[in-house]
């Protein structure tokens, strides 16, 4: 039984445009969400987390968004552009502050100059 | 700085063969972890430990052992390889708090036939 889906495998957007990859879970006692990057050949790549306890996290172009009511959380990239291209995994870690991470499948982004 | 290393990138095995992938961290991370990936799938954790001497199973530990003798080095051994077996292997390292996430070796990618 996932616990974590990502349910959209695929998703292109131009450059210079916001992308918008999706999170549901089903467990509600993870606590802690991490969004993960994947290039090719290449181990992922930590991008930006958000604790339960808050609703939106910023880092640059990047903005997470946790709503805990519908279990679900989003990644804005604004704007987008072509070096975005990768896999984008969403995690989920309960247990407090060091817990196991549990993946989503992934959404592969491709930016389109 | 090197970050997390893992030994081979890549590896061919036949049934029944055995291996060790190799993972060693410059960072002075406490914890660190093994994943695989298969096709079209997310990371699925295989074995974690939280320090020197203690090693834990995670999600699909069966047809792997691990040993954490020190703080660097965290191999991940098949005894038995099986056509099962075939994915891309992670190794990760972190310290104990999960808001920063992990840092992930580039994988090995093994073929068992």
């Amino acid at each position: 039984d996932q616990q974590v889906k990502q349910n959209s495998p695929s998703l292109s957007v131009q450059e210079g445009r916001i992308s918008i990859l999706n999170c549901d879970y089903t467990n509600s006692m993870f606590d802690y969400f991490l969004w993960y990057k994947k290039y090719p050949a290449e181990g992922p790549t930590f991008l930006i987390s958000i604790s339960s306890i808050k609703d939106k996290n910023e880092d640059g172009r990047f903005t997470v968004f946790l709503n805990k009511s519908a279990k679900h959380l989003s990644l804005h990239i604004v704007p987008s552009q072509p070096g975005d291209s990768a896999v984008y995994f969403c995690a989920a870690s309960y247990g407090g502050s060091q817990g196991n991470l549990i993946f989503g499948k992934g959404t592969k982004l491709s930016v389109k100059p | 700085n090197a970050g997390v290393t893992q030994t081979p990138k890549f590896r061919i095995l036949k049934i029944g063969q055995s291996m060790t992938l190799q993972c060693a961290q410059d960072m002075n991370h406490n914890y660190m972890y093994w994943y695989r990936q298969d096709p079209g799938m997310g990371l699925k954790l295989i074995y974690y430990s939280v320090g020197a001497g203690i090693t834990d199973k995670g999600e699909v530990p069966n047809g792997y052992n691990v040993s954490r003798s020190t703080t660097e080095d965290f191999p991940l051994r098949l005894e038995l390889a099986a056509p099962s077996q075939t994915s891309v292997y992670f190794c990760a390292s972190s310290f104990p708090t999960i808001k920063n996430g992990y840092t992930f070796g580039s994988g090995t990618r093994l073929t068992v036939v």
